[in-house]
């Protein structure tokens, strides 16, 4: 079964339209993150939230804002969306915060057109 | 903030030999390094990682060198095989943090 879900697997949106990427966890860990693939940057940190509460925000752009319903959720919602946030979005989770090993989705692939 | 460069983009080397990944870092406060494989459309998997209070780990094939003075560390993969055949990722990290700084990838090809 696997261990974290993403969902959907692709997406496809227009500019300026508006997603919702889901994430939800079912390891037990504590803290959850989202790091973005592109063509431009291979893997860039974008959040990290730790018991639901934002710990580090590295995301210069306020269009993206995670959403922690539960625990093990963390999802993203991307506002007026445009073509340069077309990549794969990966949400990861660690036990807690601190230098672990981060297990890693399998990703949503955007395409914004 | 840290800047991690991953030096080779791409490798191929032959089945049996070994292969090596070298990472530098800019940070003197980064003390943990990861390192991720991700075959051809999956996800990250972790491999193996190396914190500063050693220079040398070991986990079966595969062995991480930590060289602080140079803030530069090495993946060697020793005897490949073709499943070893991916992008490797490495990373740096502060002690007691959780975000990741990534490298570029190397593409790993072992060819049979």
């Amino acid at each position: 079964d696997p261990k974290i879900i993403q969902k959907p697997k692709y997406l496809v949106a227009v500019t300026g339209s508006e997603k919702i990427l889901i994430c939800e966890q079912y390891l037990g860990h504590n803290a959850m993150y989202w790091y973005r693939q592109s063509a431009k940057k291979p893997l860039e940190f974008m959040f990290s939230y730790s018991y639901q509460k934002l710990m580090d925000n590295q995301t210069a752009s306020s269009r993206f804002q995670p959403q922690s319903s539960k625990k093990n959720h963390l999802d993203l919602q991307i506002t007026a969306l445009k073509p340069d946030d077309s990549a794969t979005y990966f949400c990861a989770s660690t036990p807690g915060l601190g230098a672990y090993e981060q297990y890693f989705g399998p990703g949503t692939r955007l395409t914004v057109l | 903030g840290e800047k991690v460069e991953q030096h080779e983009s791409t490798l191929s080397v032959r089945e049996g030999d070994s292969a090596v990944i070298n990472c530098t870092y800019t940070d003197t406060a980064s003390s943990y390094f990861p390192w991720y494989k991700q075959e051809a459309g999956k996800s990250l998997h972790f491999v193996i990682d190396i914190r500063s209070n050693v220079d040398r780990k070991q986990s079966q094939r595969l062995i991480v060198l930590l060289d602080k003075k140079a803030k530069r560390f090495s993946l060697h993969i020793t005897a490949t095989q073709p499943e070893d055949s991916a992008i490797y990722f490495c990373a740096a990290s502060w002690a007691n943090y959780n975000v990741l700084y990534f490298g570029s990838g190397t593409k790993l090809t072992v060819e049979p």
